[in-house]
């Protein structure tokens, strides 16, 4: 079964320069998360979006901005990078429920950023 | 702001024993949990989710518990092996996303 796809899954870059991850959910799933992991600690949620639209917020650094596009791709976009910007960033995917439920996530396998 | 923690952080076990991992949470108006398994270095693997209505979920050798009136959800896993050692994460819902501090499992044949 098709799962999560990530790209890149590594990226090395400088201070201050910016860089783009790429998203691509599982078919017919219509919600995106992002998700930053630093080393040795639990992930973060970042932001997620539903058919297009952002639906949730979470510690995402106003230097970061995302979007999710007509094909239900994302990319996170993250500028002027800081040293503690790298860590391992995750995407998952879930299809939406009516009724206030939330379907289960599924995780891509991450896309490494270093920092130098 | 929603408060999730995971006890033991850390757990050795001999091949065989029965275990059960904890969740704890301060907000009990959550939409549903969700457990992961994560390999060092690798993406997260989803093992079983719990909708705020549900009470447990079960897949194969694990059982997962959700008491929203006392803040926490347990993770059963019978006959443990060692393809089991990883980091156990639990996902809440709210109006965002909280993950748990985690518990690294460790299995010893």
């Amino acid at each position: 079964a098709a799962g999560v796809i990530q790209s890149p899954r590594h990226l090395i870059k400088e201070k201050r320069e910016t860089a783009t991850l790429k998203c691509y959910p599982i078919p017919r799933h219509d919600t995106v998360y992002w998700y930053q992991q630093g080393p040795g600690q639990d992930p973060q949620f970042l932001i997620s979006f539903y058919e297009k639209m952002q639906s949730d917020k979470g510690s995402i650094p106003d230097r970061f901005s995302a979007q999710q596009f007509s094909d239900y791709h994302s990319e996170l976009n993250m500028s002027s990078l800081e040293l503690g910007d790298s860590a391992l960033y995750f995407c998952a995917s879930s299809l939406y429920l009516a009724g206030g439920y939330t379907g289960e996530l599924f995780f891509g396998e991450g896309s490494r950023l270093t920092v130098l | 702001k929603q408060e999730v923690t995971q006890i033991p952080a850390a757990l050795s076990v001999p091949e065989g024993e029965n275990l059960v991992l904890n969740c704890s949470f301060t907000d009990s108006a959550i939409y549903n949990l969700q457990w992961f398994r994560q390999d060092p270095g690798k993406g997260l693997t989803s093992l079983l989710l719990i909708q705020s209505s549900q009470r447990e979920q079960t897949s194969g050798r694990l059982n997962a518990s959700l008491d929203k009136s006392s803040g926490r959800s347990t993770l059963y896993i019978a006959a443990s092996q060692p393809g089991d050692s990883a980091t156990y994460l639990c996902d809440l819902r709210v109006n965002q996303f909280y993950f748990g501090t985690g518990t690294s499992l460790t299995v010893i044949p």
